[in-house]
């Protein structure tokens, strides 16, 4: 079955270090992977798409990776502001359909 | 913001009761997605459309069921709620692959209390 796995425990980093979330993912083979942050009582907003033949992308302080080999990305957010709390979602187009799965997402509290 | 609602944003019903929730969107985006989300499971895909009368099941479908008559309009039917429905449901639009990103923009959500 289809699985897409982020760390479930809350990421708890200090103002101004830079923050590092994962995404893993079985059975898939995405053309490619995309990262959404979602606030309390708010809907997900979209943030970047990475594809597989690119290794990494850069938007402003958020950088994505993506290693088609480990089935991992890994969504980075450079000096990190308390503005950066939410919880962050991966999200894969499955079989290229434009059917998404989300992983369950990773909350991160950014420390002033 | 895209313009997409949902109503109603909140609903309480009794167990085995139809409801039915209401997404619409004002940007003639092709695909429209019904997902939930509960603590723990993230967002789950229940069903999603892909043309006008054009719908396919997602991941959690059962009890479920949709149906797009205008591009506008998505609307997610729960036959005979049940408490294990107790949920926040979100709707969300995406032009497909007509976009660089595919990106999906989502509705504000309706919380469904089932009792």
């Amino acid at each position: 079955s289809q699985k897409i796995e982020q760390n479930s425990e809350a990421l708890n980093i200090q103002e101004g270090k830079t923050a590092t979330l994962t995404c893993n993912y079985t059975n898939y083979s995405p053309a490619y992977l995309q990262w959404y942050r979602q606030d309390p009582g708010r809907g997900p907003v979209f943030l970047l798409l990475i594809r597989e033949n690119e290794k990494e992308k850069r938007k402003e302080r958020l950088k994505v990776t993506f290693d088609t080999t480990l089935k991992q990305s890994l969504f980075h957010i450079t000096a990190s502001q308390p503005a950066d709390s939410a919880t962050y979602l991966c999200a894969l187009d499955m079989d290229n359909f434009n059917k998404f799965y989300f992983g369950s997402g990773t909350k991160l509290n950014v420390k002033p | 913001d895209a313009g997409i609602t949902q109503s109603p944003r909140h609903k309480v019903t009794e167990t085995g009761t139809p409801v039915t929730l209401r997404c619409h969107q004002t940007e003639n985006h092709r695909y429209m997605y019904w997902y939930r989300q509960d603590p723990g499971h993230g967002l789950r895909l229940i069903h999603y459309s892909y043309g006008v009368k054009d719908t396919d099941k997602g991941e959690v479908s059962d009890g479920y069921s949709v149906s797009r008559s205008k591009t506008e309009d998505f609307l997610l039917t729960l036959e005979s709620a049940t408490s294990s429905q107790t949920s926040v449901y979100f709707c969300a639009i995406s032009e497909g692959q007509a976009s660089s990103y595919n990106e999906q923009f989502f509705g504000p959500g309706t919380r469904l209390t089932v009792l």
